[in-house]
């Protein structure tokens, strides 16, 4: 099972939004709506964002947004703030019970 | 709220084994499927397998099927990792993670590291 495709980096300064691209098939992320989101500081372990392609958690503030397009999914960063400068990792699941996550994103707030 | 809290990691021979731990706690842990993922240094996040609630399903990821072995005891709330014929590329920080809504990982111990290293 491939890992599904980020760009290793994005920015933006605070105020402005991001968007994070993760690009799987469709055996993963086209296949299904069981796409997550993660955000990772470094050293520590990763916190849900998403899931469900669009749902948050609660306790996520609703400047984090999922959606997905054909075998592409998207996490879009509103309102860009010094904390969110982190890791963000898209995982989906890839049928026959596996799993599979996204090469990761490191975004920087300028 | 919920606890993961994993333990067993250190350095092994190539070829070695190593036993990793899982001690939940803040939920019912009998009622959850749970997952190992790991992350290599300065690499990103590997999904290794997952167990079903009553520990009767199990699935690998093709790296690790064959060598690895997951399982549970719901009397003792933990989650283990049996890690077998072990390799340097098997090197990382191995997390539990709990089920969350399908396909999700709501949950996530601070991790543990394995190194693999003659």
């Amino acid at each position: 099972q491939s890992a599904l495709t980020q760009p290793p980096s994005a920015s933006g300064s605070p105020g402005q939004s991001v968007t994070i691209s993760c690009t799987g098939t469709s055996s993963d992320v086209g296949g299904n709506n069981y796409v997550s989101w993660y955000q990772q500081y470094p050293g520590k372990a990763p916190k849900l964002l998403i899931y469900e392609v669009n749902k948050r958690p609660s306790g996520v503030p609703d400047r984090f947004s999922g959606s997905k397009s054909g075998n592409t999914a998207s996490l879009t960063v509103s309102g860009l703030q010094a904390e969110d400068e982190a890791d963000y990792y898209c995982s989906s699941y890839a049928g026959n019970n596996n799993y599979v996550f996204g090469t990761g994103t490191k975004v920087t707030v300028l | 709220q919920v606890q993961l809290v994993e333990s067993g990691g250190g350095v092994v021979q190539p070829g070695g084994s190593l036993r990793l731990s899982c001690a939940a706690s803040g939920f019912t842990f009998s009622s959850h499927a749970m997952y190992w993922v790991r992350q290599a240094p300065g690499k990103g996040l590997e999904w290794l397998a997952v167990i079903s609630s009553d520990g009767s399903h199990k699935y690998y990821a093709d790296s690790v099927k064959g060598r690895f072995t997951v399982s549970r005891d719901n009397s003792r709330n933990t989650l283990y990792l049996q890690m077998n014929s072990l390799r340097p590329e098997d090197t990382a920080v191995s997390f539990c993670a709990k089920e969350g809504r399908p396909g999700s990982f709501d949950s996530w111990g601070h991790g543990t590291l394995v190194t693999v290293s003659s």
